[in-house]
């Protein structure tokens, strides 16, 4: 059984820029979530995904956007990146309805 | 919305004492209460949950208590060792249905040899 992967694990962009961020699912999960956890806060959610569409959002603009495919992983994109975008963003997977809720490694993004 | 509070923000304590993390949420419709271990720079890893139609949960040094009229939970950790040091998050949300962890601040957690 295979765990959540995230790429890429560090990335640096300059205000303005647009970024991807990737993660593929554990084995058999079929829902992903992703979340931004700044230095010394909590993770906030920013959205979930299930059988290819966004079915959740939480506090975060239209610049964050994200796909879901075929095979459950999931992508997500955040456009015109500020200086507050600097975060570590964690994806989770989980079967539908929140069951065995696992998290990646993360992508550290450092926006300058 | 979901609301969770922690506390306290930073913990101390000697090798061996026990630690006691408390968690405060707001939506009476919670009915799933992870809680997380994060090291620096590394992925929140769970160490132990309780539903809602459980009161208290335990495996090994490591046990949760939930007061669901109060909406409180916490986190007790007994015999604690410097490897226990790292940041624990609690967090709140519904199984079953649409699932968003709603994250405490998290507590970082000292344990001093």
């Amino acid at each position: 059984e295979t765990g959540v992967t995230q790429s890429p694990t560090h990335l640096i962009k300059t205000r303005g820029q647009q970024v991807t961020l990737r993660c593929s699912s554990q084995s058999g999960h079929n829902t992903v979530s992703w979340y931004q956890q700044a230095l010394g806060q909590g993770p906030q959610f920013i959205f979930q995904y299930y059988r290819e569409e966004e079915n959740g959002r939480g506090n975060f603009p239209p610049r964050f956007s994200g796909l879901q495919f075929p095979n459950y992983s999931s992508e997500l994109n955040v456009n015109a990146l500020e200086l507050d975008d600097s975060a570590l963003y964690l994806c989770a997977s989980s079967l539908a309805g929140g069951y065995g809720y696992t998290f990646g490694s993360g992508t550290r993004l450092t926006v300058v | 919305g979901e609301n969770v509070e922690q506390h306290p923000s930073t913990l101390s304590v000697q090798e061996g004492d026990s630690a006691v993390i408390k968690c405060t949420y707001s939506d009476s419709a919670s009915n799933y209460f992870p809680w997380y271990k994060q090291e620096l720079g590394k992925r929140p890893q769970l160490i132990i949950d309780i539903r809602s139609n459980v009161g208290e949960k335990k495996d090994q040094r490591i046990a949760v208590t939930l007061n669901k009229t109060a909406k409180h939970f916490s986190l007790h950790i007994t015999e604690t060792q410097p490897e226990d040091s790292a940041v624990y998050f609690c967090a709140a949300s519904i199984l079953g249905g649409f699932q968003k962890l709603v994250f405490g601040t998290g507590t970082r957690l000292l344990v001093s040899p």
